[in-house]
């Protein structure tokens, strides 16, 4: 069935450097990819999300990478700050197009 | 604020117990979604409905139900509670023209504890 993998679970880096978080989906008619961010106790929001036309996009720390080809994609900070700590979901839209297919989360941990 | 109102923000119950969740999406969004989060666990989607419609199913258990009504709100009844059940309940709402690939707003999310 249709399903994607995410990874890291957890990813800790120290305040300033990047982290990285990829995901592989399954589903080639997938054509739309979000990534949403989820603070402690909240609830998801959209960061940032691309559709299969493009290859990158960017908004300004934050940068999600596309591959159709090899079908995963990938979420990029730079200058991670605390406030970046949180857990981050993938997404990748289903053959049907009516919902959504979730990674399993990354927990974000920046260190001072 | 997301636009997407959930109600009760908390609730504790009973085994064996049926409850229901309430959710108003934003305004103009046709399409609301219903999702599961038990600790530290990622989001299971449950069920959308779109525009008075069952549009997609995921893991949703029998004792499980939802619906969307004309004034497209959606409750979500839970029946024969477990203490599996307790979890975070998120809905979210969307434009959707049918199609998933718009932004999904959360709401707050309800909290169900079975005991």
């Amino acid at each position: 069935g249709e399903n994607v993998e995410q990874h890291p679970s957890t990813l800790s880096v120290q305040e300033g450097d990047s982290a990285v978080i990829k995901c592989t989906y399954s589903d080639s008619a997938s054509n739309y990819f979000p990534w949403y961010k989820q603070e402690l106790g909240k609830r998801p929001q959209l960061i940032i999300d691309i559709r299969s036309n493009v290859g990158e996009k960017k908004d300004q720390r934050i940068a999600v990478t596309l591959n159709k080809t090899a079908k995963h994609f990938s979420l990029h900070i730079t200058e991670t700050q605390p406030e970046d700590s949180a857990v981050y979901f993938c997404a990748a839209s289903g053959r049907s197009n009516y919902q959504l297919i979730w990674g399993a989360g990354t927990k974000l941990i920046i260190k001072p | 604020d997301s636009g997407v109102t959930q109600t009760p923000k908390h609730l504790i119950t009973a085994t064996g117990q049926r409850v229901t969740l309430r959710c108003s999406p934003r305004s103009g969004d046709l399409s609301v979604y219903w999702y599961q989060q038990s600790l530290d666990q990622g989001l299971q989607f449950l069920i959308q409905y779109y525009n008075g419609e069952e549009r997609a199913k995921g893991n949703i258990l029998e004792r499980f139900s939802a619906q969307q009504f004309p004034d497209l709100h959606s409750e979500l009844n839970l029946s024969s509670l477990e203490l599996g059940d307790s979890a975070l309940y998120f809905c979210a709402s969307s434009v959707g023209g049918g199609s998933m690939n718009t932004e999904a707003f959360f709401g707050q999310g309800t909290r169900l504890t079975v005991v």
